[in-house]
């Protein structure tokens, strides 16, 4: 069984478009969640977060966390091209040990001119 | 420059051989990690280490090795045992802080393994 769902799976749109990606989780011990941006090669760090509404922004970014309904939802405002990318969602699981980030299968993400 | 370098960028192996894939990081990182990413998948966990000498499998940790000899170092060696090794494999390190918690793990840029 998948914990951490992310959709759409995909997603194809324009310059100047906002989009909003999900990803919801099922996990036993929650502590974080957190979002990277993986373009080609290593995945970026965008956001961790740990507090239900609260938002955490960084420009034309934003993601916030609903820990009742067990989901987060990251926004991007007038998309550019550079904003094509597979987005991953990850959560961190309480635990004694560091392991604990499981991931989505991601957004992939295309902005096109 | 502070970060994770992974090495080599593209590896090319036939059936039947091990291969090792290098990731050093002079963050001062406590916790590494490897990944395994296929095409349209999320990252998987293969193993991981949070502190030297010592490492834990991670759930796809079949027909793979570690070593942790150096707190910088955390090579991952493919083994012939793994049936399908052709992939995108990402290293990965963390703070850990004392109370366990884990702060965000920064990348390297990865390899990618094609077996033949």
């Amino acid at each position: 069984e998948d914990k951490v769902v992310q959709s759409p799976l995909s997603l194809v749109v324009h310059e100047g478009d906002t989009v909003t990606l999900n990803c919801s989780y099922e996990v036993t011990n929650f502590r974080s969640l957190l979002w990277y941006k993986q373009e080609k090669k290593a995945p970026t760090f965008l956001f961790m977060l740990t507090s239900s509404g609260i938002e955490k922004k960084s420009g034309r970014l934003s993601s916030i966390l609903d820990k009742k309904e067990l989901f987060s939802i990251l926004n991007i405002t007038a998309t550019q091209t550079g904003d094509s990318a597979v987005y991953l969602c990850a959560v961190n699981e309480k635990s004694g040990s560091a392991r604990q980030l499981t991931f989505g299968s991601g957004t992939q993400l295309t902005v096109l001119p | 420059d502070g970060g994770i370098t992974q090495s080599p960028k593209y590896l090319f192996r036939k059936e039947g051989q091990n291969v090792t894939l290098s990731c050093e990081q002079n963050l001062n990182h406590d916790a590494m990690y490897w990944y395994r990413q296929d095409p349209g998948q999320g990252l998987r966990l293969i193993y991981y280490s949070q502190i030297v000498n010592d490492f834990q499998k991670g759930d796809i940790a079949e027909g793979y090795s570690v070593s942790r000899e150096k707190k910088e170092s955390f090579p991952l060696t493919v083994t012939s045992a793994q049936k399908n090794p052709t992939a995108f494999y990402l290293c990965a390190s963390s703070i850990k802080m004392p109370s366990g918690s884990l702060y965000e793990q920064y990348f390297g840029p990865g390899t990618r393994l094609t077996v033949t």
